[in-house]
């Protein structure tokens, strides 16, 4: 497996399942991120993770709580998710935090029903 | 007011035809940008970056920045079907701020 992998792809789930999402990056980068993109809207910037710590929260809701246990996984826990979640959601990750290039995976398409 | 504005199109054209995506930005702090390339089931990956006004060109696409009037252009010479992609601009502080995107048809 090479750059970043995320599974599943694709996700339907109802508003009182928990599940999770997963994040892998085989570029040995330092820093990897939650994205949620929702149709005609931009790429909204939800977690950081620099070096296993969280360094942001972009005013995310607690239904959306992420894990990294090091450096090259991250995970994306939901529970009681609103219809209005329903988006892609995309992990990238970057050699540091910051401005640096980012590389993203190829998403999953969550559906909150 | 949108830090990062971009026209989300769709924007078709013909093959062999000149492309122009566009975007506007109200954030002078950016200290520089990025043009993202998303296919469709894909995730968004990065075509060009640029720090200061000016042109920046390689191969087929030519980055643009005129920070006096904070607008910022990709051109896309000989479009072909195969560029048909979502672009996405994003400017840089300490994080990237992106554009909606803007959906583009290249047809045969």
């Amino acid at each position: 497996e090479t750059g970043v992998t995320q599974t599943p792809r694709h996700l339907v789930m109802g508003m009182t399942n928990k599940k999770s999402l997963k994040c892998e990056q085989h570029l040995g980068h330092n820093a990897m991120y939650w994205y949620k993109q929702s149709a005609k809207k931009p790429l909204e910037l939800m977690f950081v993770y620099n070096f296993k710590e969280q360094t942001e929260n972009n005013s995310v809701p607690s239904r959306f709580s992420p894990e990294c246990p090091n450096s090259s996984h991250l995970f994306l826990h939901l529970h009681t998710l609103q219809p209005e979640d329903s988006a892609l959601y995309l992990c990238a990750s970057s050699q540091d935090a910051g401005s640096d290039t980012q590389y993203f995976g190829p998403g999953t398409r969550l559906t909150v029903l | 007011q949108k830090e990062v504005e971009q026209d989300p199109g769709p924007l078709s054209v013909p093959e062999g035809a000149i492309v122009s995506l566009n975007c506007t930005y109200s954030n002078s702090a950016f200290q520089y940008f990025m043009w993202y390339r998303q296919y469709s089931r894909k995730g968004p990956e990065l075509l060009m970056y640029t720090y200061s006004s000016g042109n920046k060109e390689d191969g087929r696409f030519t980055a643009q920045v005129d920070k006096s009037s904070k607008y910022i252009s990709l051109f896309i010479r000989d479009s072909q079907p195969s560029d048909s992609a979502t672009y996405l601009c994003a400017g840089v502080t300490d994080k990237l701020i992106f554009g909606t995107g803007t959906r583009l048809q290249v047809f045969p």
